[in-house]
């Protein structure tokens, strides 16, 4: 079982529709949790940071965590085409960058 | 601001050649990281550095070596390239640890035949 997974789709949606991502890991110590946008051929960028359990908003950006369940989701509300990227879950048990445990991405693609 | 740059963007290279693939920043971080990604498989961290003089191994170090004699630049040497280690490399970089998240570069695409 690799320690974090993903689907990694492509996955297809109208623009406006709400997107759900997840991320699946193993690893109970996990607390630590981050979500990255890349566009084809360009380096991730950091879209959302949380620590433990609970809710984080950005904008559009909902990020969950479910320790409970080993378990993390990124909800893009009224989805735009802007937003067709992989997106990439990370994790760690620490805050120590090179311990950082990414995921594989999920590819989405926002149809206008 | 120019944040994290990589150069070459592309490089094709013969098996058994050698190449340093470059990595600056200018945000003045402190750890700086090369990471390699290869399809359906999450980014795998090669080295690591946490200051001018500080290196250490990440998970997939072989065929790879890294120095950091400034707290700007982070090479990245491949000796005796195979074709295994055609893939696209990251150089990132963070202030102390990841609370703010890694700054990555826009990558090098390497193929090796």
């Amino acid at each position: 079982q690799k320690e974090v997974e993903q689907d990694p789709g492509p996955l297809s949606v109208p623009e406006g529709a709400i997107v759900s991502l997840n991320c699946t890991y193993s690893n109970s110590a996990f607390q630590y949790f981050m979500w990255y946008r890349q566009y084809s051929r360009k380096g991730p960028e950091l879209l959302m940071y949380t620590y433990s359990s609970g809710n984080k908003e950005d904008g559009r950006f909902t990020a969950q965590v479910d320790k409970s369940s080993k378990y993390i989701s990124l909800f893009i509300r009224d989805s735009q085409p802007s937003d067709s990227a992989t997106y990439l879950c990370a994790m760690s048990e620490d805050n120590y960058g090179q311990n950082f445990v990414f995921g594989p991405g999920t590819r989405l693609s926002v149809l206008p | 601001n120019a944040g994290v740059t990589q150069t070459p963007k592309f490089r094709i290279l013969k098996i058994g050649q050698s190449m340093t693939l470059q990595c600056a920043q200018d945000m003045n971080h402190n750890y700086m990281y090369w990471y390699r990604q290869d399809p359906g498989m999450g980014l795998k961290l090669i080295y690591y550095s946490v200051g001018a003089g500080i290196t250490d191994k990440g998970e997939v170090p072989n065929g790879y070596n890294v120095s950091r004699s400034t707290t700007e630049d982070f090479p990245l040497r491949l000796e005796l390239a195979a074709p295994s280690q055609t893939s696209v490399y990251f150089c990132a970089s963070s202030y102390g640890g990841a609370g703010g998240g890694y700054t990555f570069g826009s990558g090098t695409r390497l193929t090796v035949v």
